[in-house]
């Protein structure tokens, strides 16, 4: 099973920020949050990852609370193209055979 | 683009049929991977290759059956499906750094989207 928790679906407004969260309340000390998404007949593709720390990138950014039990993913300026199916996933960074437990995620569409 | 092709796209073949799905990395990555996707169901991971030796079988049905002959191409051959095995199925490759097995993140590419009649 999943070990986090997401929403079903979302919907945002194009160019306002889009907030993802995500539960992952079982989570271990040394296990990462993942975030990837999946626009429609597409593979999915990486957007960010975090261990503990807040994180940036071009696309997205990771908030992660203090206990680690829950995170959220912020589209700053969310456009159409971001509708899709986020995943966030919990993993072991350091296992190379990379069993991530991809669960069914959110489906978020930015509407006009 | 994400450096990872997968060919053919879409695929019709009978229960009695032999195929194969191609996947190439243009990434320099040293590990590949074969996930199943289902409708409604979650991404499923099927093969593992780290360095062109499979390091992982989840439990797949051995009418599936992968071949890695370098660390660039990935194969998985199919035969004697059931209708149940349509799905798309999806390639994707990663690096990993160091004999720790520190991978960074997964590369996919767009899917083969199977039906099985």
């Amino acid at each position: 099973d999943a070990k986090t928790t997401q929403p079903t679906s979302m919907d945002c407004a194009e160019g306002r920020a889009a907030n993802l969260p995500c539960n992952h309340s079982t989570i271990s000390g040394n296990e990462y949050v993942y975030w990837y998404r999946q626009i429609h007949s597409q593979g999915p593709q990486y957007i960010i990852h975090g261990l503990k720390n807040n994180e940036t990138n071009e696309m997205a950014s990771l908030i992660i609370t203090e206990d680690r039990k829950s995170s959220t993913l912020i589209l700053p300026h969310a456009t159409l193209r971001d509708t899709a199916v986020y995943y966030c996933i919990v993993s072991l960074s350091m296992d190379s055979n990379y069993q991530l437990i991809w669960g069914a995620g959110t489906k978020l569409i930015i509407k006009p | 683009e994400t450096g990872v092709t997968q060919t053919p796209r879409h695929l019709v073949m009978g229960m009695t049929n032999k195929k194969s799905l191609k996947c190439e990395q243009h990434l320099g990555h040293n590990a590949m991977y074969w996930y199943k996707q289902s409708a409604k169901k979650p991404l499923e991971l099927m093969f593992v290759y780290n360095f062109k030796e499979q390091t992982e079988n989840n439990s797949v049905p051995s009418r599936f059956s992968p071949e890695c002959p370098n660390s660039s191409h990935l194969f998985l051959h199919l035969h004697t499906l059931q209708p149940e095995d349509s799905a798309l199925y999806l390639c994707a490759s990663s690096q990993v750094i160091g004999l720790a097995g520190v991978t960074g993140e997964l590369f996919f590419g767009e899917g083969s989207r199977l039906t099985v009649l």
